[in-house]
């Protein structure tokens, strides 16, 4: 399974958009790309995945680049409620949850 | 909306003891999981199950078993809980579809060994 790499933590403030980034240089040519967010004291939550193309729903954006060796998670008007753990995962035959990218919403 | 229950937020149990940890989904999922997860090393897959009466080891199966009677009940098991085995287990299932789409996940239960 492709590996990825988040940073450790992001700020941003309330309003504005937040765009986490997410590696996975080793990701090979079936794999997804899968987003989710665990806010504290509760399990992970299914943001949006992808392939190739950019993809968009009612929480947040997807950009893959072309080469599909790194993505961008964008939430467009962050809130206080947005403050959350953020895994980038790559599928393979399982599902791989590291460390993630800890956002912190400041108002 | 999908459920996904898990018997207890919060467990203490004993050394040596056994652990049951149940977990229901009510979509009919035929994908399900059991995570722990642990400060600094993220979530990490212990046991998961493609139906009924059928399991398949993850990364870190040592010291648990699980079991699938149902399709919509996945428990896990503590044969003799050791205090390394404290942490927050998560359950969580999924549909058959390309690419496994999206995990549902439960609240979590969150297990201290003493």
């Amino acid at each position: 399974d492709a590996k990825t790499t988040q940073p450790t933590s992001m700020d941003c403030a309330e309003g504005r958009a937040a765009n986490l980034p997410c590696n996975h240089s080793t990701i090979s040519g079936n794999e997804y790309v899968y987003w989710y967010r665990q806010i504290h004291s509760q399990g992970p939550q299914y943001i949006i995945h992808g392939l190739k193309n950019n993809e968009t729903n009612e929480m947040a954006s997807l950009i893959i680049t072309e080469d599909r060796k790194s993505s961008t998670l964008i939430l467009p008007h962050a809130t206080l409620r947005d403050t959350a753990v953020y895994y980038c995962i790559v599928n393979g035959q399982n599902f791989v949850f590291g460390p993630g990218t800890r956002l912190s919403v400041l108002p | 909306d999908v459920k996904v229950t898990q018997s207890s937020r919060y467990l203490v149990k004993r050394t040596g003891e056994k652990v049951f940890l149940e977990c229901v989904q009510d979509m009919d999922h035929e994908n399900m999981f059991w995570y722990r997860q642990d400060p600094g090393l993220g979530l990490r897959l212990i046991y998961f199950s493609y139906d009924v009466k059928m399991k398949e080891k993850g990364d870190i199966p040592e010291g648990y078993s699980v079991s699938r009677e149902k399709k919509e009940r996945f428990s896990l098991i503590l044969e003799s809980a050791s205090t390394n085995q404290t942490s927050m287990y998560l359950c969580a299932s999924s549909p058959v579809g390309a690419g496994r789409e999206t995990q549902y996940f439960g609240p979590g239960t969150r297990l201290l060994v003493l």
